[in-house]
């Protein structure tokens, strides 16, 4: 069963707007990770949050994670229309072998 | 190219056919993992393997085997394909901990059976 659950499904914005998503997840974790997906092609890794961090900038990109409430957000500011792909969060356990779980995933599309 | 490379890219098989996805990594990462994607269930875990020789299962084994002689290699191979095993294939490595770095994935192999 999926660790990460991403809200929403599917996002529709246009070029220079920000987009928001968010990701729930259900156990304790290590750290929380963002990936990109482009249709037809595999996962690319953004950037990592650890448990013991609150908020993360990497360019565009703002991840904020909130233990109490097991959630995290992935911000992307001034969105292009290369932004347009899907987006999965995958969490790491603090146990167990070190394998990710990821979310299903926000479809996002920017539009010019 | 150096990265990580999965063969073939389509494969459209019959249903009790015996078929092997490949995958190369020219990285000598450590752990190693495949993952199928299907729709409205994001990407489970087959299979992954700490290094050679050691691998274990994921989350969505059956039907499913895999070998790692060489570090470099990790093929997957569907013993008797089922229809329910059509989806898209990711193979993924990652050099050390996952407490500290993220996973290089390869494009996929999407697979059909028919």
């Amino acid at each position: 069963s999926q660790q990460g659950e991403e809200d929403p499904q599917a996002l529709s914005i246009q070029e220079g707007e920000n987009a928001t998503m968010n990701c729930s997840y259900k156990t304790s974790i290590n750290n929380l990770q963002w990936y990109r997906q482009n249709s037809g092609r595999g996962l690319v890794h953004l950037i990592l949050i650890r448990s013991n961090e609150r908020e993360k900038h990497s360019g565009r990109l703002r991840v904020t994670l909130d233990t109490s409430k097991k959630s995290s957000s992935l911000l992307i500011t001034a969105s292009r229309a290369a932004d347009t792909a899907s987006y999965f969060c995958a969490t790491a356990m603090n146990t167990g072998f070190q394998k990710l779980v990821f979310g299903t995933g926000t479809r996002l599309l920017v539009s010019p | 190219d150096a990265g990580i490379t999965q063969s073939p890219r389509y494969k459209i098989t019959e249903t009790g056919r015996q078929v092997t996805l490949m995958c190369h990594q020219t990285w000598s990462h450590s752990y190693m993992f495949w993952y199928r994607q299907d729709l409205g269930h994001g990407l489970r875990l087959i299979y992954y393997s700490a290094a050679a020789d050691i691998t274990d299962k994921g989350e969505v084994p059956d039907g499913y085997v895999v070998s790692r002689s060489k570090t470099e290699n990790f093929p997957l191979t569907l013993e008797s394909a089922t229809r329910s095993q059509t989806s898209v294939y990711f193979c993924a490595s990652s050099e050390g901990s996952i407490r500290s770095g993220g996973y290089t994935f390869g494009s996929g192999t999407r697979l059909t059976v028919v």
